[in-house]
């Protein structure tokens, strides 16, 4: 079955304390994305990456960091998390840029 | 830079009444267009897409919406509103795959269905 695969689900940290949060796809797709949805914010695109070892910025980066060494999988990394940053996570993926994007289950992270 | 407005953050119809959730978005070039739905507690599923051709786009679950150029919109309607199409819409604009292209998505629009 095609799908996009995010762990956990939940999470709930401390300030400061390192963590990250996988997501893999299994459909050969050459584009991922994370997205953190707040309320009466929609979602809003924190990395992409086009291709391997090919990342970049979205729309609110501080504060994470990706990678993307196999195709597959686009973990995003919060190395010292903040309150602020609790919030519902989505990863995504896409044939390419631009294309209708296939997103996971969401992980829902909360920071004290 | 692009960008999608949907006014309001909620919608109430009564089931078997008429649903119209309303998009509208700026591009600077011909967009892709999509409208995009969110069940509780699950991540974002296609509802449907614009990218060329035909302006009238069906998608599932009897939803379908029209692309106006000339008004820049692409609302979201269906004829008769059942229960389990209570949830959040997002509309979405990307700018045809072209480099560096992402889709950007507006704030979202609950739905809720009364009985």
């Amino acid at each position: 079955e095609a799908q996009v695969t995010q762990n956990p689900r939940y999470l709930i940290t401390v300030t400061g304390k390192k963590l990250t949060v996988t997501c893999s796809q299994n459909m050969n797709h050459e584009y991922m994305s994370w997205y953190r949805q707040d309320p009466g914010l929609g979602l809003r695109q924190i990395y992409y990456s086009m291709n391997v070892e090919v990342t970049d910025k979205g729309d609110v980066p501080e504060g994470y960091k990706v990678s993307r060494k196999e195709k597959r999988n686009f973990p995003l990394i919060l190395e010292s998390p903040s309150p602020n940053q609790t919030s519902l996570y989505f990863c995504a993926s896409s044939f390419k840029g631009g294309s209708p994007l296939h997103f996971g289950n969401g992980t829902r992270l909360t920071v004290t | 830079a692009q960008s999608v407005t949907q006014l309001g953050s909620h919608v109430s119809v009564s089931e078997g009444a008429l649903v119209l959730l309303r998009c509208n978005y700026s591009s600077s070039v011909p967009p892709y267009l999509f409208w995009y739905v969110q069940y509780p507690n699950q991540g974002l599923q296609l509802l449907l897409k614009y990218t060329t051709g035909a302006t009238l786009v069906k998608g599932i679950n009897g939803f379908e919406a029209e692309f106006k150029k000339s008004e820049t919109s692409f609302h979201l309607t269906k004829p008769s509103a059942h229960m389990s199409d209570a949830a959040e819409y997002f509309c979405a604009v990307s700018d045809r795959g072209g480099a560096n292209s992402k889709l950007t998505f507006g704030k979202g629009i609950t739905l809720s269905v009364r009985p």
